[in-house]
């Protein structure tokens, strides 16, 4: 039984460098959220994905934000020029259609910005 | 804005005894709930889910309660053990806005020996 894996589980980079995430839900899940985590704070709803499709997005996420689910399948996070206040927990969940109200999260990947 | 408040940052209970962890919301579109589980370095972990047309949830040693009318929500652990020391998240949602989950602060449960 294979969970939600994400890659990296810790990056860090320089400001202004661009970085992406990769999440792999549990196999037949169809829904895939991405939440950011900073100190102190439950975790914050990004955006998320009904198999290819991106449904929302939340306005936490600018303009260097981009997230990607290109089969249904795996899905990408990319950050454009990072600055320091991008330094966070960023999770991934996913859900089964027909239990969309229980999401199963992935270890996060922590992102540092120096 | 925040809609979804845990008013207790941290709790320390000795082990056997019972923890109480308490969640508030302001909206009542809300129509399920959940807690989460979170120890350092790990994702959130999924524990219990109570619907809005329940007002009790038992799941072993975790009984969830709901009530609407106050538009609160507490987790029970009874007896609290060593492992059960971690980040406790309360988290709710509602299905026409897909589910998308709104997360409290946090309690940071402490298990004494």
């Amino acid at each position: 039984d294979t969970g939600v894996s994400q890659d990296p589980r810790h990056k860090i980079t320089k400001r202004g460098q661009n970085v992406t995430f990769r999440c792999d839900p549990i196999s037949e899940h169809n829904r895939l959220y991405w939440y950011r985590q900073t100190l102190g704070q439950g975790p914050e709803f990004l955006t998320y994905f009904q198999n290819e499709a991106q449904l929302e997005k939340s306005r936490l996420l600018s303009d260097r934000f981009s997230a990607e689910r290109p089969k249904g399948s795996f899905s990408t996070l990319e950050i454009q020029r990072t600055e320091q206040g991008d330094s966070a927990m960023y999770l991934c969940a996913s859900s089964h259609w027909d239990s969309s109200y229980e999401q199963y999260f992935g270890p996060g990947t922590r992102l540092t910005v120096t | 804005d925040q809609q979804v408040k845990q008013n207790s940052p941290s709790l320390s209970v000795q082990e056997g005894r019972i923890s109480i962890l308490n969640c508030d919301y302001t909206n009542s579109m809300f129509d399920y709930f959940l807690w989460y589980k979170k120890y350092p370095a790990e994702g959130p972990t999924f524990l219990i889910s109570i619907s809005s047309i329940k007002d009790k949830n038992e799941d072993g040693r975790f009984t969830v309660f709901l009530n609407k009318s106050a538009k609160h929500l507490s987790l029970h652990i009874v007896p609290s053990q060593p492992g059960d020391s971690a980040v406790y998240f309360c988290a709710a949602s509602n299905h026409v806005d897909d589910y998308k989950l709104s997360f409290g602060a946090g309690t940071t449960v402490t298990v004494r020996a």
